[in-house]
């Protein structure tokens, strides 16, 4: 069982940069999430998902973009990296609204 | 604005110590509330999980929480705790029905010695 799987693990980027975190899960969950974690602001929520076609926006959406072409995968796109990015991101996937997400193993971003 | 908010931010206990880490939230209708831990290193795993009915939760690991509605409150315990318990700890709530991703606490960062 696959689960949620991110890719890469750990990356560097210098600034203005651009990259994409992949995203895939194999549990048919039409919803999906991205989220970044900083020290001592828990996890913040920056664009997710409720199924093919459709996203929308969370708490901290500046500087991202998503698309979600198919049910399993919701690439995060960095269009021009900043140091203020720098944070650990993590993916995660819900069966339905309200219950629990699962969560990938997260991608460890630095902006030099 | 809705939050959630985590009062302890580092919490160190000896082994065997009992542990409580207090979760409230400042939503105004029916929520689900969860506890994710992350091991260093790892993921967010759930804990343990509250939609309804008896409001003392019992997760994994021995752990487990109480939701008090009238305190808008939803704290983990945990009598005894072992060095390996030594993680951060995130409350998180989404109010049901209400078309939002979960919102998360700020984390406690438990270390329990030998």
């Amino acid at each position: 069982n696959a689960g949620v799987t991110q890719t890469p693990k750990f990356q560097v980027l210098k600034t203005g940069q651009s990259m994409t975190l992949q995203c895939a899960q194999d549990m048919n969950h039409e919803y999906m999430s991205w989220y970044r974690q900083d020290p001592g602001m828990g996890l913040r929520l920056i664009h997710y998902s409720v199924g093919a076609g459709i996203t929308d926006q969370g708490e901290v959406p500046n500087g991202y973009n998503v698309s979600r072409s198919t049910t399993e995968d919701f690439p995060l796109r960095l269009l021009s990296a900043a140091p203020s990015q720098t944070s650990v991101y993590f993916c995660a996937s819900t069966i339905a609204w309200g219950t629990e997400a699962f969560f990938g193993q997260g991608t460890r971003l630095t902006v030099v | 604005a809705q939050s959630v908010s985590q009062h302890n931010h580092h919490v160190i206990l000896s082994e065997a110590a009992s542990l409580e880490l207090g979760c409230n939230y400042s939503y105004g209708g029916t929520v689900n509330l969860f506890w994710y831990v992350q091991y260093p290193g790892q993921h967010l795993q759930l804990l343990l999980k509250y939609f309804s009915g008896d409001p003392l939760v019992k997760g994994i690991k021995g752990f487990e929480a109480e939701f008090i509605k009238s305190k808008f409150s939803f704290n983990l315990r945990k009598p005894s705790v072992q060095w390996s318990d030594t993680a951060e700890y995130f409350c998180a709530v989404v109010e049901r029905n209400a078309g939002n991703m979960l919102t998360f606490g700020g984390g406690t960062r438990l270390m329990v010695k030998p």
